[in-house]
């Protein structure tokens, strides 16, 4: 399946901590990649790897995944995490094709 | 600072080819994959195709038989041909730099360069 499904939305009051996952059977092979977008701008990378921050990006952001089903963490989520979040991977064809999972918004109270 | 830059025709009308090209500023062009990424209005992302220095491509199956992907190594630059266009292809095109390897028994993919975006409108 090429599949990666995220839950459309997810709300966190200032300061406490968010969980967002990711489905999809090429999770079994592929690191999951976070990314972050704020309305009208271009995605940043936030989360790659096993759990790897690229540089500039707080410490508060962290990734984990086990079989197929991967999720970002916010802990001590701030105003400005506010965008949505989308996780990638390629496909579990063979062909490594790449996905974009569905999406979630996080609103931050 | 590695920047990506990108530009193209921003308004075209039904059956015409969009055309747009990245150029890569202040990085190594060989080392990694140059992708290409839509985004159509309130929607998500949607993974075009991708290019390596070589000028092997690899494709989304539902745009193939419309893309060309294509590469200028002597101008760190790649580009974008979408033939046949109609108002389901208006969205932000965005070109990126992707990694890709394998890490024990995991692939890993990322991109971590992104371009801009470039708006594009198709209509009569």
């Amino acid at each position: 399946s090429s599949e990666l499904t995220q839950d459309p939305a997810v709300s966190v009051a200032l300061g406490q901590t968010v969980r967002i996952t990711c489905q999809g059977d090429s999770l079994r092979n592929y690191f999951p990649t976070w990314y972050q977008q704020k309305p009208g701008q271009a995605p940043i990378l936030v989360i790659y790897g096993k759990n790897t921050r690229p540089s500039g990006i707080p410490d508060r952001f962290s990734g984990s995944s086990s079989g197929n089903t991967a999720s970002l963490t916010i802990t001590g989520a701030q105003a400005e995490d506010e965008a949505d979040y989308y996780c990638s991977s390629r496909d579990s064809s063979g062909h490594h094709l790449g996905v974009f999972g569905t999406g979630t918004k996080v609103t931050v109270l | 600072q590695v920047q990506l830059q990108q530009w193209g025709a921003g308004l075209l009308k039904p059956s015409e080819t969009l055309s747009l090209t990245c150029a890569e500023y202040g990085g190594s062009f060989s080392d990694y994959y140059w992708s290409w990424i839509r985004q159509p209005p309130g929607k998500g992302l949607e993974w075009i195709g991708e290019i390596n220095h070589s000028g092997s491509t690899t494709y989304n199956p539902s745009l193939k038989s419309r893309v060309t992907i294509s590469i200028d190594t002597s101008k760190n630059q790649f580009s974008l041909k979408l033939s046949s266009v109609t108002a389901a292809d208006t969205a932000v095109y965005y070109c990126a730099r992707a990694v890709r390897g394998i890490s024990i028994y995991f692939y890993y993919s990322y991109m971590d360069v992104w371009g801009k975006g470039t708006t594009v409108s198709v209509s009569s």
